[in-house]
């Protein structure tokens, strides 16, 4: 298949620890997005990536998050000392190059529980 | 402030019973409208993109419209398999390209 994949599908965590979740998109596509869906509400915007440069990460809810996409392909969503409200389903989109009006397709996403 | 707001929030309907879902929304400079299926454990699948008020869109049994206000996705002779949380975003000027969702309607539909 040729779609985005993510990586873990689940993550279990204790309060404190770090946890990294990663993101593999379509080939080709040049922007890549983080969303972070709790459950029962719609995705809300984390940061956006164009190649390896990160154009916005207004939507980080803290400085404990981190993301890079150093090579502009996979890329990496960081969270430190993870807390308990960190609990969510962590969404990845590919888009291809990319204005406001390209569809951008997602990835299963990964279920991060903190304990 | 950006903002999308869908109703219902759920909509149980039996199967052949037409409906429509709503999507309402404020932005300023709209770049395009959104429509997204997501079924339980999944990430959220493309459905429709809408650009400007008075397009419509098909794909068997759904159809999309959009006014300068809000977005209607039109259900025509449901099945069960139409069952899933249907989710609208829009992206807008000055935003780069980052989608606002709303939180979806949740659809039931029973043979």
């Amino acid at each position: 298949g040729a779609g985005v994949s993510q990586s873990p599908r689940y993550k279990v965590a204790k309060r404190g620890q770090d946890v990294a979740l990663r993101c593999d998109p379509i080939s080709g596509h040049v922007s890549l997005f983080w969303y972070q869906q709790a459950l029962g509400q719609g995705p809300e915007f984390l940061t956006y990536f164009q190649n390896e440069a990160q154009l916005d990460k207004s939507g980080l809810p803290s400085d404990r998050f981190f993301a890079e996409r150093p090579e502009g392909s996979v890329s990496t969503l960081k969270i430190q000392r993870t807390q308990q409200e960190d609990s969510a389903v962590y969404l990845c989109a590919s888009s291809l190059p990319g204005t406001s009006r390209s569809e951008q397709y997602f990835g299963p996403g990964t279920r991060l529980t903190v304990t | 402030e950006d903002q999308v707001t869908q109703s219902p929030e759920a909509l149980r309907l039996q199967e052949g019973e037409s409906s429509s879902l709503n999507c309402s929304y404020t932005v300023s400079g709209l770049r395009g409208l959104f429509w997204y299926r997501q079924d339980p454990g999944k990430g959220p699948e493309f459905l429709f993109t809408l650009y400007s008020a008075g397009e419509e869109k098909e794909k068997e049994r759904l159809k999309a419209t959009l006014t300068k206000k809000e977005s209607f996705l039109h259900i025509t002779a449901p099945k069960p398999e139409d069952s899933a949380t249907y989710l609208c975003a829009v992206s807008f000027s000055g935003g780069y390209n980052k989608l606002i969702f709303g939180a979806g309607t949740r659809l039931a539909v029973h043979p």
